[in-house]
């Protein structure tokens, strides 16, 4: 089955500065990648995602970059702020045998960004 | 509108009770999905539902879980004779698709510590 690795488990950066999370995964035919925010006490929510015809994708702060080569997906986040501190997950999903589309998970990178 | 709500939040039970976790999906969300997260680890996929039916049920660790789904809306996941190593926050996401890469919608989870 799928295998997803997450790197680093844990980053602290100041204020204002980036933050990338990476994450590589083993099946080639994976073909949509989530990043999922998580806050203590809370579910995982979404913050972007992409697919596997994208190689890059923007949403204000927040970048993804994809390299279906490598096997390979970065969250990239620019002008830290400290509501931004929580766990983040990556994701890899493919469409299984049995017909789901389940979300194989990485570990998980819990961010501190220090005011 | 509302999100995915499950309950109870929290459960505290003891070794070899059975115990019944419940989701309300999304209204109108076709598929469902049940995970696991044990602390300081990722979502480990359980169980998924494309309407009343388990296509998917490979991620269930052992036959003293089950899951089922009535009228295409609430499900109930229900453990079994609980051990310890069940402690978890067991999490249900819908999506309104069954078929193709929709975004998984999380509930807030529910916390089980079995004594």
């Amino acid at each position: 089955g799928e295998n997803v690795e997450q790197h680093p488990s844990t980053l602290s950066v100041q204020e204002g500065d980036s933050a990338v999370i990476k994450c590589t995964y083993s099946d080639s035919a994976s073909n949509y990648f989530p990043w999922y925010k998580q806050e203590l006490g809370k579910g995982p929510q979404l913050i972007i995602d992409i697919r596997s015809n994208v190689g890059e994708k923007k949403d204000q702060r927040i970048a993804v970059t994809l390299n279906k080569t490598a096997k390979h997906f970065s969250l990239h986040i620019t002008e830290t702020q400290p509501e931004d501190s929580a766990v983040y997950f990556c994701a890899a999903s493919i469409h299984s045998g049995a017909g789901s589309y389940q979300l194989t998970f990485g570990k998980g990178t819990k961010l501190s960004v220090i005011p | 509108g509302a999100g995915v709500s499950q309950s109870p939040s929290n459960k505290v039970t003891e070794k070899g009770k059975d115990v019944e976790l419940r989701c309300d999906p999304i209204s109108g969300h076709t598929a469902l999905y049940w995970y696991r997260q044990s602390l300081g680890q990722g979502l480990e996929f359980l169980i998924y539902f494309q309407g009343n039916s388990a296509p998917d049920k490979s991620g269930l660790p052992s036959d003293r879980f089950s899951a089922e789904r009535t009228g295409g809306s609430v499900s109930t996941l229900t453990i079994q004779r609980t051990q310890q190593e069940d402690s978890a926050v067991y999490l249900c996401a819908s999506s309104l698709e069954a078929r193709g890469h929709y975004e998984q919608y999380f509930g807030p989870g529910t916390r089980l510590t079995v004594t």
